[in-house]
């Protein structure tokens, strides 16, 4: 399973965008990008997939570089209900036995 | 529809003790997996049932843990002679194998706190 890492936390004000950036060196050619957010007392909630390029939903972005060894989140005018931890996983699909790290702890300053 | 659903959400035991946890996954989704989630971690993979067969146990840090899913829908984690370091959030998860979405859908957990 590639591994990867991201920044243990971020702070952001209000309003600002913000930028998540994972490395995953050892990502396999069927392997997909795969963000999920959790808040305290829950479960993890998916966010956004991609393979590469650009994809966007109502939510996020998800930047991929064309070696796919990397991978940004950008989250536009958070809010302070996007304070939580966002975690960056490798899918490889299918049967999917994921590793989700420690994630980025995502504080939202007023 | 209900998304996946955990019962109970929090569980005390006595060292010692057996603990059963139950997952309802969303209705019609094959896959189903089990996490365990320390204070300030992420979620460790347990074990992952393809309907009614488990596919993958290699994350059960013992043999004191076991997982069914006997008709392919609802699952039960059982944990035998409860130790401390068993508390920990578990966390059940729930997907389609349908095309490219691998989009698994978590339920809120159980709590286990072993006193």
């Amino acid at each position: 399973l590639a591994k990867t890492t991201q920044p243990i936390s971020m702070d952001s004000y209000e309003g600002q965008e913000v930028n998540i950036t994972c490395s995953h060196n050892n990502i396999a050619t069927n392997d997909y990008i795969t963000w999920y957010q959790q808040f305290p007392s829950q479960g993890p909630r998916f966010i956004i997939q991609g393979y590469k390029t650009k994809v966007t939903n109502e939510v996020a972005s998800l930047f991929i570089p064309a070696d796919r060894k990397s991978s940004t989140l950008s989250l536009p005018r958070v809010s302070l209900s996007d304070t939580a931890v966002y975690y960056c996983l490798v899918d490889p699909g299918g049967y999917q036995k994921v590793t989700f790290g420690t994630g980025t702890k995502l504080q939202v300053i007023p | 529809g209900a998304g996946v659903s955990q019962s109970p959400r929090y569980k005390v035991a006595k060292r010692g003790q057996d603990v059963a946890l139950r997952c309802d996954p969303i209705s019609g989704h094959v896959s189903l997996f089990w996490y365990q989630q320390a204070l300030g971690q992420g979620p460790e993979f347990l074990t992952y049932f393809q309907n009614e067969a488990q596919l993958d146990k290699s994350g059960l840090p013992s043999d004191r843990f076991f997982a069914e899913r006997p008709e392919g829908s609802v699952s039960t984690l059982k944990i035998q002679r409860t130790q401390q370091e068993d508390s920990a959030v578990y966390l059940c998860a729930s997907s389609t194998l349908a095309g490219d979405n691998y989009e698994q859908y978590f339920g809120p957990g159980t709590r286990l706190t072993v006193t």
